[in-house]
């Protein structure tokens, strides 16, 4: 079945970092793509999507690129800050609209 | 922006009971409502779609039984667990959407502890 498979974190970068977040997928068809963050005490919240190959998501100075060819959407941001701090979730909604998520990478940026 | 409003955001209770978790839409109309299972280090496990209305479609593996789901108006979904036994201990999260191919907007989580 389609599937989300994203990064084990922790993950802990210094302020200012490049950061990259692994998510790859498994799906018939060609499903849209997304990234939703958690921040401590909040409900997930859309940060970026794509919705076919090629497409580049962005927002916040995070960016994600469909490659339809290495079935992933990694996300990257050149430089992190401490308010980055958070859980980020990779999905994949399906052509029946269902949304299935990765397990989530916790991202830590220190001072 | 669309706001989800879940309600209780934690809650404890005696192997047995039941107890019901609410998760309203306050500015916008949710045809469709999503309730998520998440265990700790885990994905969310989507287990029911109700639609307004309707019975709600269960996913494979989810006890229609044991956790029921009411989506009566556009703005409000319920999940019961029904019998709680320990095991239903875990992270429930609700979301909602207004159309098939729109974002989907989450509550805040609940946390049910079955002791």
């Amino acid at each position: 079945g389609d599937s989300v498979t994203q990064m084990e974190g922790p993950v802990t970068l210094s302020e200012e970092a490049f950061l990259t977040i692994n998510c790859t997928y498994t799906a018939t068809g060609y499903p849209s793509l997304f990234w939703y963050v958690q921040y401590p005490g909040e409900g997930l919240q859309l940060l970026l999507k794509a919705t076919k190959a090629d497409d580049k998501g962005s927002n916040k100075g995070f960016e994600a690129t469909y490659r339809k060819e290495t079935t992933s959407f990694h996300l990257e941001k050149g430089s992190v800050q401490v308010s980055d701090s958070a859980v980020y979730f990779c999905a994949l909604r399906t052509g029946g609209f269902k949304t299935i998520f990765g397990a989530g990478t916790r991202l830590f940026v220190k001072a | 922006g669309a706001v989800v409003s879940q309600h209780p955001s934690w809650v404890i209770c005696k192997s047995g009971t039941s107890v019901k978790i609410e998760c309203r839409s306050l500015d916008f109309q949710a045809t469709t409502m999503f309730w998520y299972r998440q265990f700790p280090k885990q994905s969310l496990m989507l287990m029911a779609t109700s639609n307004e209305g309707s019975k709600a479609t269960y996913e494979q593996g989810v006890e229609k039984d044991k956790f029921l789901i009411n989506h009566a108006s556009l703005t409000l979904s319920t999940l019961t667990v029904t019998s709680a036994h320990p095991e239903d201990s875990s992270f429930y999260i609700c979301s909602a959407r207004t159309e098939a191919d729109s974002p989907l907007h989450f509550g805040n989580g609940t946390r049910l502890t079955v002791t």
